[in-house]
């Protein structure tokens, strides 16, 4: 049964950093890509940010571009989202997802998120 | 960036109605489209992916069409489950892009 438990959400200041993390089990982590989907209370679905399985291929919605990184580490079937210089628009709740097999961009597996509010 | 709109944003219909949702993109996707659908609480669940091909396990009731710019998600007979939020998506470039969502209600 695939598996996605995101962690490392929690309340921050604005401007201040945070890093989620994503274990993965289930399936063979470094066979898919993965991406970062959030969604703000209340509000619609925003593709985050997505890499592919060998990290070869990373990209990053407009809103995030240069304040967050993601990253995977294959061995330890996990993956990342660095949050630097976080906005109160940045207060979501964050899915770790899986990409589907031979549509890599289709996201086939959600875990259950990690609430993210950016608040002073 | 490619933009997704939906349409309409709520579409109020009756059990058992067939109904219609309309995605357009801002730009050619191709077939590059998937389509989600969201219950109060949970997390999405993937319905079509490439515009029209069902995923595994979903009803036959949905179904997906479109190509380029325009793009529809049909159900033919709707049941009580089906009353919630759907989305579709973007795969073509990145950054891949969600529409804002449709609330389907009951009448």
């Amino acid at each position: 049964e695939v598996q996605l438990v995101e962690s490392g959400g929690g309340l921050v200041q604005p401007g201040r950093s945070l890093r989620l993390s994503c274990a993965a089990s289930g399936f063979t982590f470094d066979d898919y890509a993965m991406h970062w989907v959030r969604q703000a209370p209340g509000k619609g679905l925003e593709w985050v940010s997505g890499i592919s399985w060998d990290s070869g291929s990373i990209g990053y919605a407009d809103s995030v571009k240069g304040r967050f990184t993601m990253s995977r580490d294959n061995a330890k079937n996990s993956l990342y989202l660095q949050m630097n210089t976080l906005r109160a628009e940045d207060t979501a709740l964050y899915y770790c997802t899986k990409g589907r097999e031979m549509e890599p961009a289709v996201i086939d597996y959600w875990g259950q998120g990690t609430l993210v509010t950016v608040s002073s | 960036d490619i933009q997704m709109t939906q349409s309409p944003s709520t579409l109020s219909a009756s059990v058992g109605d067939r109904v219609t949702i309309t995605c357009r993109a801002s730009q050619s996707i191709s077939t590059w489209l998937a389509w989600y659908q969201q219950k109060p609480g949970k997390a999405p669940k993937l319905l079509i992916y490439k515009a029209s091909s069902l995923e595994s396990g979903v009803p036959s009731r949905f179904a997906g069409s479109g190509s380029g710019t325009e793009f529809t998600l049909t159900i033919s007979s709707l049941q009580p489950d089906d009353f919630v939020t759907y989305y579709c998506q973007q795969y073509n470039s990145y950054p891949y892009t969600f529409g804002q969502g449709t609330k389907l209600e009951i009448k």
